[in-house]
Order: structure tokens, then sequence, then C-alpha cells
């Protein structure tokens, strides 16, 4: 069965304080990783797709990795908006290739 | 990216009445769509995978007949909830697979729906 796990479950951290949150997964056949964002009461915003271990990808203050068991979300000198709550997905070529979602790490930055 | 949308944003209504909330994809054509539930600070449950033109196929534990899928169109699914009861009271989010990029493919979330059942 596929497992996606999310640390730490929060995080406070001061305006410009850089951190990482973690996402484990343990999956048969990776067929991308995905971020995305969700602020309260919204749908949950796409932020990046990783496919192979060792690829990257960046937006503003964000940057993603991938190794073979594991995803970093590295956020950079954070901003109070970008406070939100960050999940993690994983697909599969089973079951109408569906997500499968951690479950989250609500980020708090405080001004 | 591309955009989901969802109708309405919010809705209440009474015990034993039955609610439609609608999802479409505005800017991308989507064979498939999915319908998650989610309590509050917890995360996404995938109720069902919506395929257009063919029945939805449902998680374990999701009852067929309480929540009804429609996926009439390639923009556009619907669900039904059945009989709502206050243990229906959630938020419901559907998501349409943009398959535009190939194998690349990304999901879009639309906005959501809240409902409470009175």
């Amino acid at each position: 069965e596929d497992q996606v796990t999310q640390s730490p479950e929060a995080l406070r951290l001061q305006e410009g304080e850089s951190s990482s949150l973690n996402c484990s997964y343990t999956v048969s056949g990776l067929r991308g990783l995905f971020w995305y964002r969700q602020d309260p009461g919204k749908g949950p915003e796409f932020l990046f797709t990783l496919y192979s271990a060792g690829e990257e990808k960046e937006k503003e203050r964000l940057k993603a990795t991938l190794t073979k068991k594991e995803s970093f979300l590295h956020i950079t000198a954070p901003k109070p908006e970008d406070s939100a709550t960050y999940l993690c997905a994983v697909r599969t070529p089973f079951g109408n290739e569906k997500l499968t979602f951690g479950t989250g790490t609500r980020l708090t930055i405080i001004p | 990216g591309a955009v989901v949308s969802q109708h309405p944003s919010w809705v209440i209504c009474k015990s034993g009445t039955s609610v439609k909330i609608e999802c479409r994809s505005l800017d991308f054509q989507a064979t498939t769509m999915f319908w998650y539930r989610q309590f509050p600070k917890q995360s996404l449950m995938l109720m069902a995978t919506s395929n257009e033109g063919s029945k939805a196929t449902y998680e374990q534990g999701v009852e067929k007949d309480k929540f009804l899928i429609n996926h009439a169109s390639l923009t556009l699914s619907t669900l039904t909830v059945t009989s709502a009861h206050p243990e229906d009271s959630s938020f419901y989010i559907c998501s349409a697979r943009d398959l535009t990029g190939g194998s690349r493919e990304t999901q879009y979330f639309g906005p959501g729906t809240r409902l409470l059942v009175l």
C-alpha cells in the first residue's frame, strides 16, 4: 500500500527564517510526486511535480527536491503570505493513477 | 495553470434533501476528474474517480448510492449527495486531470464546496 508521511505536522517560523518541509514516501512505481499549497477554506493550489531522483524545481522562495525515498520543500526567507498548509502527494500507475496525499504541514510565518 | 471551478461554493440544506455540486474544467478537457472530501485539519480523502462517458470508480467504504457521480462531458462532472444527513457535512473538493502535458499530467483542484446539513 502506498504511504506518504509529511513532517513536521506544524511549523512556525519568523519572517526570513529559512527551513525545509519533508515528505517521505513508499510506493510501487512512482509516476510523479506533487506539492500543493492549501489556504484555509480553499482547494489545493498546484506548486510542483517531480518525476525522478535528483530533480529540482523552483518557484519564487520555494524549491522542491526529490530522492528515491523522500522530497523536501525548501522555503528561503519566507514571508507571512507563505503561511499555508503544504500538501505532498504521489501518483502511481495503479488505481486510475490517483493521487495519495500526506497529511500536510501547516506552516505559519510570523512577521 | 489550468482552472477548475466548483459550484456552489457553499450550501446549507435540511436533512433528507439532495445536493448537487458541479465541477468544471474551464480551459482544458478532462476525461478524468476526482472527488475528494476533507474534514477540518485533515488531508484530502479520495471518494471516487469520475470518468467521462463511463461509470465512476468509488473508493472502498464510499457508498455509491449516496454519492452519485455523473461525468456527462469532457468539462463537467457532478456529485450529488442524496438524502443528506448531518454526518455528510464536510468540504468537498474536485480535481481534474490535465493531459495536455502528455505523460506528465497534472491534477488541478477546484476551490471546494462547503456543505452543511442541518
